[in-house]
C-alpha cells in the first residue's frame, strides 16, 4: 500500500526559513496536500499541489515537487511563532477522496 | 459559511460500549469521509460517502459502521470499543466524491477515550 514518510521534528528561529519534506510511494497520486494541525485542533489544509507540477507558490509558503524521486517539500519562508504545529503530507490515493497521510512533522519556532 | 462541524466534541466511554459520533458537512457538499487519527499519529482513513453511498473504505474491523443521511450529514458508530479506539475522529467533506481541486476540508474532530 501507499506509504508517505516525513522527518519527525524540525527547530528553526523566528524569521528563517523551514523546509519540511515529505516520501511517497505511489507513483499514480495525483494530488499531494500539506496540512497543519495546531495543538487540541482538526486540519487545516495550507496547499496542494498536481502532480503535473513541479512548484506552486502561495505567499510565505512554496511547495516543490519531484516526481522521480517521489518527494514533496514544503518551505515557509519568514517563519513566525505562530507557525509552530504539527505539518502533514497527504497524497490522494485510489478514486476518491482517500487521503494518506505521513505521521506529520512537528514544527517549533524559537524566538 | 459554517465550516464542517462535530458532536460531540469530547467523549469518554468505557470497554465494549457502543459510541456514536457526528459530522455535518459545509454546505453543498456531498461527500463526507472519515479518519482515525491515534495520538502522534497522521489520520488513517476509515470511510468515504458520497450521496449516501459507500465509496471507500479503510482497513478498519466491522465493529466501525457509517451511513449518510438524505442532508448529507454522517454518523459514525464504532461497536464494542477498545482502549485502541481511543483517537481524534475527524470528518472531512469535499463537494465531489472524486479528488480534484476540490478538496477535502477537515472539521475539528471528535476526541474519544475508551477507559
Amino acid at each position: 500500500g501507499e506509504d508517505v514518510e516525513q522527518s519527525l521534528f524540525l527547530s528553526v528561529r523566528e524569521g528563517d526559513s523551514s523546509v519540511i519534506n515529505c516520501t511517497y510511494t505511489d507513483s499514480s497520486s495525483t494530488y499531494l496536500y500539506w496540512y497543519k494541525q495546531e495543538p487540541g485542533a482538526g486540519l487545516q489544509l495550507l496547499t496542494y499541489i498536481f502532480s503535473n507540477m513541479d512548484m506552486k507558490q502561495d505567499q510565505r509558503l512554496t511547495v516543490l515537487l519531484n516526481k522521480k524521486d517521489k518527494h514533496l517539500s514544503l518551505r515557509i519562508a519568514d517563519t513566525q511563532t505562530g507557525d509552530s504545529a504539527i505539518y502533514f503530507c497527504a497524497v490522494e490515493r485510489e478514486y476518491g477522496n482517500k487521503l494518506v497521510f505521513g505521521a506529520g512533522t512537528i514544527l517549533r519556532v524559537k524566538s | 459559511d459554517a465550516g464542517v462541524t462535530q458532536s460531540p466534541t469530547h467523549l469518554i466511554k468505557t470497554r465494549g460500549q457502543h459510541v456514536t459520533l457526528r459530522c455535518s458537512p459545509i454546505s453543498g457538499h456531498k461527500s463526507v469521509s472519515w479518519y482515525q487519527q491515534v495520538l502522534g499519529q497522521g489520520p488513517q482513513f476509515i470511510f468515504q460517502y458520497y450521496e449516501k453511498e459507500e465509496r471507500g473504505r479503510g482497513n478498519f474491523p466491522d465493529r466501525f459502521s457509517a451511513r449518510q443521511f438524505p442532508n448529507y450529514s454522517s454518523e459514525l458508530n464504532v461497536n464494542a470499543l477498545l482502549l485502541g479506539d481511543s483517537a481524534l475522529y475527524l470528518c472531512a467533506s469535499s463537494p465531489r466524491a472524486s479528488a480534484s481541486t476540490d478538496t477535502q476540508y477537515f472539521g475539528p474532530g471528535t476526541r474519544l477515550t475508551v477507559l
